[in-house]
């Protein structure tokens, strides 16, 4: 079946430095995608969301950009802290499906 | 704090007993779902609702789970005679329709 997945399992950056997360989605039809990010023993964290409409989000440090021609979306956080150090999920939505489909998630460390 | 909130944290039962968890969504969100989430994999949809209405239930929702949310706040999940592979994190989302979801921080199950 069609599902989100996530090239990456793990990345480790250097403090300061830029990081991306990469995921890749299989359902054309998909038409909204939400990053979270997950520290250990807590939820999911809303980081930003795009819709299919736009190829880029701009947030406090963090970017999104969706490619709809390769399916493909990435999160880019700038200047990595140590409390950026979590694992980052991506979820994509289409429309008559209410639920959000999620990857199993890249775990980001942040090295001091 | 008027986010998402989940009770209780942590839940450690023997197997074939039952459990019950409760979610307070955000006060004015309409909808409320019931997400699962072992280790290292992406939560996983249960089920959810729009105001007391349960509009839809995932094939993971065996007979031995049930979730209620009677007055279109609150809502319960209870799993009956609870089996080894029940262990996991349960999460509960909020939203208004067609909107972002919020996670609360999870209840944590064991069964030993």
């Amino acid at each position: 079946g069609e599902s989100v997945g996530l090239h990456l399992p793990t990345l480790s950056v250097q403090e300061g430095d830029n990081s991306i997360i990469n995921c890749a989605y299989s359902n054309s039809a998909s038409d909204y995608f939400i990053w979270y990010k997950q520290e250990s023993g807590k939820g999911p964290q809303f980081i930003i969301d795009i819709r299919s409409n736009m190829d880029k989000r701009q947030g406090q440090r963090v970017t999104v950009l969706l490619n709809k021609t390769v399916k493909h979306l990435s999160l880019q956080i700038a200047a990595t802290q140590p409390g950026d150090s979590a694992v980052y999920f991506c979820a994509e939505n289409y429309p008559g499906n209410t639920p959000l489909v999620f990857g199993k998630g890249t775990r980001l460390s942040v090295i001091a | 704090d008027t986010g998402v909130s989940q009770n209780p944290r942590h839940k450690i039962t023997k197997r074939g007993q039952n459990v019950t968890f409760r979610c307070d969504p955000i006060s004015e969100h309409n909808r409320l779902y019931w997400y699962r989430q072992t280790l290292g994999q992406g939560p996983e949809f249960l089920t959810y609702f729009q105001n007391e209405a349960q509009l839809e239930k995932s094939r993971l929702l065996s007979d031995r789970f049930s979730a209620e949310r009677p007055k279109g706040s609150f809502s319960t999940l209870e799993i009956q005679r609870t089996e080894q592979g029940d262990s996991a994190m349960y999460l509960c989302a909020s939203s208004l329709i067609e909107a972002t979801q919020y996670f609360g921080p999870g209840t944590r199950l064991t069964v030993l």
